[in-house]
């Protein structure tokens, strides 16, 4: 069954530095997003992501975040700067239309210090 | 007003008894609600999908939703230890671009 994937599993990092986060959604798909769940807190959207463009995006994702599809597989997340309340796992999720299923992939964890 | 909520719980039940899970939502413009599991540290597993008002039943699952009310629930039949999780229910509202609006979860604890 296709599934969504996700890595690095565990991502650990100092304030400041860079992160990339990469997903690879199920292939057929396509509208793609980002989650993030803070520990013990609900998830939460971030951004969603349709024919190579931004569909929408919250008030958490500022310009400290951005989006690509590098190629015709990768969906990747970067957070430019990184802060110590960025650390959460962030879930990336894929479906084949805008109103329907949203498959989530297992997640990275990320821990800023 | 919350946009999605749920009773955080625990609710406990025994096992191969009826889990009733409950959610309310705020937007009456909302159209698809879903419900999702996830175990402690995992990603959220799609459960039920549901679109109109009524029951949707899928092996021990029945997704019911009422819009007049604003009401969606999920119906666990012969609970399993193994369901024991948190439920998350998800609201989408197209024109929005199609973004899950996720409550807080309800905790699910089956009893042997």
């Amino acid at each position: 069954e296709p599934e969504v994937t996700q890595t690095p599993s565990h991502q650990v990092t100092q304030m400041g530095q860079e992160v990339i986060l990469r997903c690879v959604p199920i292939s057929n798909h396509l509208y793609f997003y980002w989650y993030r769940q803070i520990l013990g807190q609900k998830v939460e959207f971030l951004v969603s992501f349709y024919n190579n463009e931004i569909s929408e995006k919250s008030e958490i994702f500022d310009d400290q975040f951005s989006v690509e599809r590098p190629d015709g597989s990768n969906f990747t997340l970067k957070i430019r700067s990184t802060k110590l309340e960025d650390s959460a796992m962030y879930f990336c999720a894929s479906s084949e239309d805008r109103a329907h299923e949203q498959y989530f992939g297992p997640g990275t964890r990320l821990t800023v210090t | 007003q919350k946009e999605v909520e749920q009773n955080s719980g625990p609710l406990s039940v025994p096992e191969g008894a009826i889990a009733s899970l409950n959610c309310t939502y705020s937007d009456r413009g909302s159209q698809s609600f879903f419900w999702y599991r996830q175990y402690s540290g995992k990603s959220p597993e799609l459960i039920m999908s549901i679109y109109s008002n009524g029951d949707k039943e899928d092996g021990r699952f029945t997704a019911q939703l009422n819009k007049a009310s604003q009401y969606v629930s999920l119906l666990i039949r012969d609970s399993q230890p193994s369901d024991s999780a948190t439920y998350l229910c998800a609201v989408n509202r197209p024109g929005t671009a199609s973004k899950l609006t996720f409550g807080t979860g309800t905790r699910l604890q089956v009893t042997l």
